[in-house]
């Protein structure tokens, strides 16, 4: 089995509708991470969270939020999804002791009308 | 501010050919550096990481990468490429005890028979 899931794989949406996208790990990972990836601009830190209690806005946080459910679930919303949030996104983790290196998930492909 | 660039956009490798892919970094101090592997509808996979010591890293799937300080180089390189080694490359950077990784904007390799 993976260590780091998303659900759903593929989704499509219409604007104005919220949405949201689920990354569980078995990792024992502290810390997620949520990137949307584009064409030419490679991935963009959405939204992290270093513990259950702990979460900060990363460099493209307009329009998203998250919720740290568990240790091992990271959720992102998109309140009302509009056609330029139409990207790849994917969850990554990292552990404590070794917190540069990133384990990603298999990303959902979002397409939003 | 840190940054990566990877200048090939696009790479054309015949299978059984050597490949080697660039990627620049602009970073004031001792760089992590990092290279992903996003194979078609697959999520990024880890192929080798920098942090210190040898130069030269020995990865996943035959590849490996050499850090040049002189250069703010870390390419990426395989003696003979399989037609499964298809897929975009990513080079990302962040620093000690960091979270933050920056990416580059990838490079897109295809292996012709």
């Amino acid at each position: 089995d993976a260590d780091v899931t998303q659900t759903p794989r593929n989704r499509i949406t219409k604007t104005g509708k919220r949405i949201m996208l689920e990354c569980s790990q078995t990792k024992g990972h502290d810390r997620m991470y949520w990137y949307r990836q584009d064409p030419g601009l490679g991935l963009r830190l959405i939204y992290y969270s270093f513990d259950v209690k702990d979460i900060n806005k990363g460099e493209i946080s307009d329009g998203y939020s998250v919720s740290r459910q568990a240790q091992a679930k990271f959720s992102l919303s998109l309140e009302s999804a509009i056609p330029n949030q139409t990207a790849l996104y994917f969850c990554a983790t990292s552990d404590f002791g070794d917190q540069e290196t990133q384990y990603f998930g298999p990303g959902t492909r979002l397409l939003v009308l | 501010a840190q940054s990566v660039t990877q200048p090939d956009i696009h790479i054309t490798v015949s299978e059984g050919a050597s490949l080697e892919l660039r990627c620049n970094y602009s970073y004031g101090a001792t760089p992590y550096l990092f290279w992903y592997v996003q194979s078609p509808g697959q999520g990024l996979q880890l192929l080798l990481k920098y942090f210190s010591g040898d130069t030269l890293v020995q990865g996943i799937k035959g590849f490996e990468a050499e850090f040049k300080r002189s250069q703010s180089s870390f390419n990426l390189r395989k003696p003979s490429v399989h037609w499964s080694d298809a897929a975009e490359y990513f080079c990302a950077l962040t620093r000690s005890n960091d979270y933050k990784l920056s990416f580059g904007a990838g490079t897109t390799v295809t292996v012709r028979a």
